[in-house]
């Protein structure tokens, strides 16, 4: 079974930092890309960025480009997301998903980000 | 970028009774590879989403036979033939084709 469990989440203020740590197993995590996504509580859902299973390729929304960095390590089934810079609007539960071409296989529980002062 | 645009956006639905979901993308999702990369996720109340349809109406293991997919080039269907109590959620549809991958809005499914 596909585990994909999400932790780092929290408050933090705007201007700040946070690193999200996605832990996957029931897979060979390292065959397979990754995702992040977003949902803005009650709204809909939003793509924030993908990287190769190798690590070589990686691909943000504009609107975290230059603020989010998304990295992996295959030797410890670990995505990550580092979170810098960030703005209200950040304020989401990010998902971290696998993905194949073209789709997001499964999806993690969530971790809920407040960007607030 | 892509734009994907769902409709109804609130779908009230009598038990038993046949639901149908909407997506239009403004340009073909169609790859060059062949294949047309349109997903559909369903999230229920406090849930995760999680994939119903990949590749226009290829149905995921555990998924009931009452839901499919259906469509081509620029215009896609989620349907349901029966809607049940548990099929209450929010449906989204989502292109895979070209980055940003994007959304559809979401069709919120009620039971009337």
């Amino acid at each position: 079974e596909v585990q994909l469990v999400e932790s780092g989440g929290g408050l933090v203020q705007p201007g700040g930092s946070l690193r999200l740590s996605c832990v996957a197993s029931g897979f060979t995590f390292n065959k397979y890309a990754m995702r992040w996504v977003r949902q803005t509580p009650g709204k809909g859902l939003e793509w924030v960025s993908d990287i190769s299973s190798s690590g070589d390729a990686t691909y943000y929304a504009d609107s975290v480009r230059g603020r989010l960095t998304i990295s992996r390590d295959n030797s410890k089934d670990t995505l990550y997301l580092q979170m810098n810079a960030l703005r209200a609007e950040d304020t989401a539960i990010y998902y971290c998903a696998k993905g194949s071409p073209g789709t997001i296989d499964d999806w993690g529980q969530g971790a809920l980000v407040i960007v607030s002062s | 970028d892509v734009v994907m645009t769902q409709s109804p956006l609130s779908l009230p639905v009598t038990l038993g009774q046949p639901a149908s979901i909407s997506c239009r993308s403004s340009q073909s999702l169609k790859h060059s590879d062949g294949n047309t990369y349109l997903n559909w996720f369903q999230q229920r109340p406090g849930q995760s989403p999680r994939r119903l349809i990949y590749k226009v109406s290829n149905r995921d293991s555990g998924v009931p036979d009452r839901f499919s997919g259906s469509g081509s080039g620029t215009d896609f269907t989620l349907k349901i033939s029966r809607v049940e109590a548990e099929d209450v959620a929010v449906y989204y549809c989502m292109q895979g084709l070209q980055w940003p991958r994007t959304f559809g809005q979401g069709t919120k499914v009620e039971i009337k």
